[in-house]
């Protein structure tokens, strides 16, 4: 089964830009893998911030983006707010099955 | 509106299995695949498995393939999950999760605690 990886911790300022990456054991990342972003807070189920590499969800804040990035898929927040400290989780498609990478958590401090 | 509910709390011995239920409403349930996640305490989300409810169609984790089974009643709009061999690494939340008008994975299920303990 593929290994997907993800920085385990990082630290945004408030109102500052941080980039979360995904990579897989597989090769480089691309857009037939279909990347998801979730985030996830305390207690609470995960939610879908960016299908397939790039689609905003409806209640997906502007401030957020998915892009490929250097054989990586990348999770953009730009202006980022105290309550966007999270953990944050990108999935991938490998022929019908999906793998979860270890998760990022996102301090911002 | 959309809604997965799932069933409530579960207990376990180790050895024994789970089947953990997913009941759907607001959409017509042949039309969407439903997928199963897990977390344990602490720890990472994972995949486990998904249904095609059109063509019973399945595919599973390789992490779990073997010990994991996901099914469907279409008339009771209702996914099931049964693990198997449980073990205290079992102990987990379990989720089902349905596609929306965004993605695969737009609609949740509440979660269901499965403890698995001696």
């Amino acid at each position: 089964q593929a290994v997907v990886t993800q920085e385990p911790s990082l630290t945004v300022s408030p109102g500052g830009a941080v980039t979360l990456t995904c990579g897989s054991s597989t090769g480089p990342v691309t857009s037939g893998h279909y990347p998801y972003w979730f985030q996830q807070k305390p207690g609470q189920a995960p939610r879908t911030l960016i299908s397939d590499t790039t689609n905003k969800q409806s209640w997906t804040p502007a401030r957020f983006s998915g892009s490929l990035l250097g054989g990586k898929a990348a999770l953009t927040l730009s202006g980022a707010q105290p309550e966007d400290e999270a953990e944050y989780y990108c999935l991938l498609y490998y022929s019908g099955a999906r793998v979860f990478g270890g998760g990022t958590k996102l301090t911002v401090l | 509106q959309v809604q997965l509910v799932q069933s409530g709390a579960e207990v376990k011995r180790p050895g024994a299995s789970v089947k953990v239920s997913c009941q759907a409403s607001g959409y017509i349930f042949t039309t969407h695949s439903i997928h199963w996640v897990r977390q344990a305490p602490g720890q990472r989300v994972e995949w486990m498995g998904r249904l095609n409810p059109v063509n019973d169609n399945t595919q599973y984790s390789q992490k779990f393939q073997g010990r994991v089974t996901i099914t469907r009643t279409t008339s009771a709009s209702t996914a099931y999950m049964e693990l198997s061999s449980l073990t205290s690494e079992d102990t987990a939340m379990y989720y089902c999760a349905t596609r929306g008008d965004y993605g695969d994975f737009d609609y949740w299920g509440q979660g269901t605690l499965v403890t698995v303990s001696s």
